[in-house]
């Protein structure tokens, strides 16, 4: 398996504008969590899906920001519309099992909004 | 106050000494997670405990639940292992420790 899978490496965008963040969990995993990276901030827990529906999303900051499941195979993170504070690494991770499982990351999206 | 505390925060290391590094948490937790991020951002989760020890090559992590504390270990430490370390604890939240970073020098 090639890992959790996340797209794109890198997204720089203008504040307003809407920005979508991709994530392949790994095949048979049935957990995906969404991290967002700062240096103020340090790792924050965004949302949590357990099989595609959302458990937790108690750490998304506020109304601009959205996740989606679709399927077992892929999720979303929207941010609409982005602010310069939105800037980050965004992580997705997931997990066999559930919430307090090893957890596998992927290489994260590295988001500027200017 | 954070639920999370890590010490220290940065670690100087010569290659081969034996390093520990300490998480400690306030709230009730399921798990405890102990992640590795490496200079170029990617994150690996190195273990996971929900009680006494487990060991992984020359990485040991060990937790106390009664007085809700964690170490983690590195035997023979070696430059690879220079990285930023971050303890996570899940409850009815997820919290994390602000990282340790460790540098060992040749």
């Amino acid at each position: 398996d090639a890992g959790v899978i996340q797209s794109p490496r890198h997204e720089v965008t203008e504040m307003g504008q809407e920005v979508t963040l991709r994530c392949k969990p790994i095949s048979g995993h049935n957990s995906l969590f969404w991290y967002r990276q700062t240096m103020m901030r340090g790792l924050e827990l965004l949302i949590y899906f357990n099989n595609n529906v959302p458990i937790d999303d108690s750490g998304m900051p506020e109304d601009r920001f959205s996740a989606k499941m679709p399927n077992a195979s892929f999720s979303t993170l929207k941010i609409q519309p982005s602010e310069p504070r939105d800037s980050a690494v965004y992580f997705c991770a997931s997990s066999p099992t559930g919430a307090y499982t090893e957890a596998f990351f992927g290489q994260g999206t590295r988001l500027t909004v200017v | 106050k954070n639920e999370v505390e890590q010490s220290p925060q940065n670690l100087t290391a010569q290659e081969g000494e034996f390093i520990t590094i300490n998480c400690s948490y306030s709230v009730g937790i399921s798990a405890l997670h102990w992640l590795q991020q490496h200079p170029g951002g990617g994150i690996v989760s190195l273990f996971m405990l929900s009680s006494g020890k487990k060991k992984h090559g020359r990485l040991i992590a060990t937790i106390n639940i009664q007085e809700k504390h964690s170490s983690l270990h590195i035997t023979a430490s070696h430059p690879r292992d220079s990285a930023v370390y971050i303890c996570a604890v899940g409850g009815n939240q997820f919290y994390f420790g602000t990282g340790t970073s460790l540098t060992v020098i040749p």
